[in-house]
């Protein structure tokens, strides 16, 4: 059973505009959530994180908020820009020293200018 | 700083034969852990070792084993490969303390005959 899941295979959206990628988790036991940014044959590239004391984390373009009582969390990405097209991966750990990271299938965005 | 680097890059093997993946972590960070990556399943842990010890294992036979060295290099092999077991794998490091991002390398595609 998927304990991270996002939901939407893909998502197009035009340069400038506010892309919004989503991801729903089972195990309320998760307390830090990762975005990751992957190329075709790279290895993903950390983007921003959040621990779940917080709501909200901000860098830059990115921000990603967290609503545990939905077990949701999303990332926007303002303004997008066609650099930013790519799989976008949700991840989520315990709060323990060494445990694995649980991905989600990702979410492939098109950023079209 | 330089990032987490594998090697090889590529690789093609056949059925029945063996196989061994390196990994150099980024420099101070004592955690590597291993994942694999295949359309159907997406990004799946292995292993994490940290300080020379597995500390935490996933959901694979035990045809997948791995190790690390003293300065943090990790090794992973797999033994009697099947064409299932096609897929990119890719390490990542971190410090090794709770919350830490897991920086991820470049991967190894290992393509099996």
């Amino acid at each position: 059973d998927q304990q991270v899941k996002q939901n939407s295979p893909s998502l197009s959206v035009q340069e400038g505009r506010i892309s919004i990628l989503n991801c729903d988790y089972t195990n309320s036991m998760f307390d830090y959530f990762l975005w990751y940014k992957k190329y075709p044959a790279e290895g993903p590239t950390f983007l921003i994180s959040i621990s779940s004391i917080k709501d909200k984390n901000e860098d830059g373009r990115f921000t990603v908020f967290l609503n545990k009582s939905a077990k949701h969390l999303s990332l926007h990405i303002v303004p997008s820009q066609p650099g930013d097209s790519a799989v976008y991966f949700c991840a989520a750990n315990l709060n323990q020293a060494g445990t694995a990271l649980i991905f989600g299938k990702g979410t492939t965005l098109s950023v079209s200018s | 700083k330089a990032g987490v680097t594998q090697t090889p890059r590529y690789l093609i093997k056949t059925r029945g034969q063996q196989v061994t993946l390196s990994c150099s972590p980024i420099s101070g960070h004592r955690s590597v852990s291993w994942y694999q990556q295949t359309p159907g399943q997406g990004l799946q842990f292995l292993f994490e070792y940290f300080s020379e010890t597995q500390r935490n294992k996933g959901n694979f036979p035990g045809r997948f084993s791995g190790r690390q060295f003293s300065n943090s290099r990790s090794e992973m092999n797999v033994s009697t490969l099947e064409l299932g077991d096609s897929a990119l794998y890719l390490c990542a490091s971190s410090l090794g303390s709770t919350g830490e991002t897991q920086y991820f390398g470049p991967g190894t595609r290992l393509l099996v005959l």
